[in-house]
């Protein structure tokens, strides 16, 4: 069975430039949480999707937004980026067992802003 | 808001020496997960914990379940090379909050 892929591995952007990242969950999971991982604040969640709906979201601007389509893999995207955006990027797909929510995380992508 | 506070935030060990972190909250939980991130990849499950009390082993580490719900503890035991990452528990009830690690090295 295949785990979660996240495209691209690596992506150097530009300040005030946007991004999208891509997140395949693995087959069957249907829903898919981001989050931002950086060295001084640790994981820190973005957005859970299920069944192409929001379900959840943590505390960012705007700026940072996702969506997930009927085959559950997902995106986000971040607009006007800023150099406090670098940062690892982790997608995970939830497999519910005995009713908590056991999460399979992808490799990451690394976004650094320039 | 909900907080994991991890302990030690890093240790640096000789190898085949023992291991022991703890995770704690001020909030009680149904479950505790512990995660592995290996550098450049995303974390990886290590153990579930979802009874007070609970003590689960998955080879070398041995993780538990605190009696009052509001911690947990994870020991590896005769450290090798390959565990050094940094060690996340999850309060797999709030799932969206993770500790704020234990970054594991360990000196050949």
């Amino acid at each position: 069975k295949a785990g979660v892929t996240q495209t691209p591995r690596y992506l150097i952007k530009t300040r005030g430039q946007q991004v999208t990242l891509s997140c395949s969950p693995i087959s069957g999971h249907r829903s898919v949480s981001w989050y931002q991982q950086t060295p001084g604040q640790g994981l820190q969640f973005l957005f859970e999707y299920f069944s192409e709906t929001q379900r959840n979201k943590g505390n960012f601007p705007g700026r940072f937004s996702g969506r997930q389509f009927s085959n559950s893999r997902s995106e986000m995207n971040v607009s006007t980026l800023e150099l406090g955006d670098s940062a690892l990027y982790l997608c995970a797909s939830s497999l519910e067992r005995r009713g908590q929510d056991i999460q399979y995380f992808g490799a990451g992508t690394r976004l650094s802003v320039l | 808001g909900q907080q994991l506070n991890q302990n030690p935030q890093s240790m640096f060990i000789q190898e085949g020496e023992d291991v022991s972190m703890n995770c704690t909250s001020s909030s009680i939980f149904n479950t505790w997960l512990w995660y592995k991130q290996d550098p450049g990849e995303g974390p990886v499950l290590l153990i579930a914990l979802y009874k007070a009390g609970e003590l689960t082993s998955n080879g070398r580490l041995t993780a538990q379940f605190g009696i009052t719900r509001k911690d947990s503890f994870l020991n590896i035991s005769a450290s090798i090379p390959s565990d050094v990452g940094i060690y996340f528990c999850d309060g797999g009830t709030y799932k969206y909050i993770f500790g704020t690690g234990t970054r594991l090295k360990v000196l050949a």
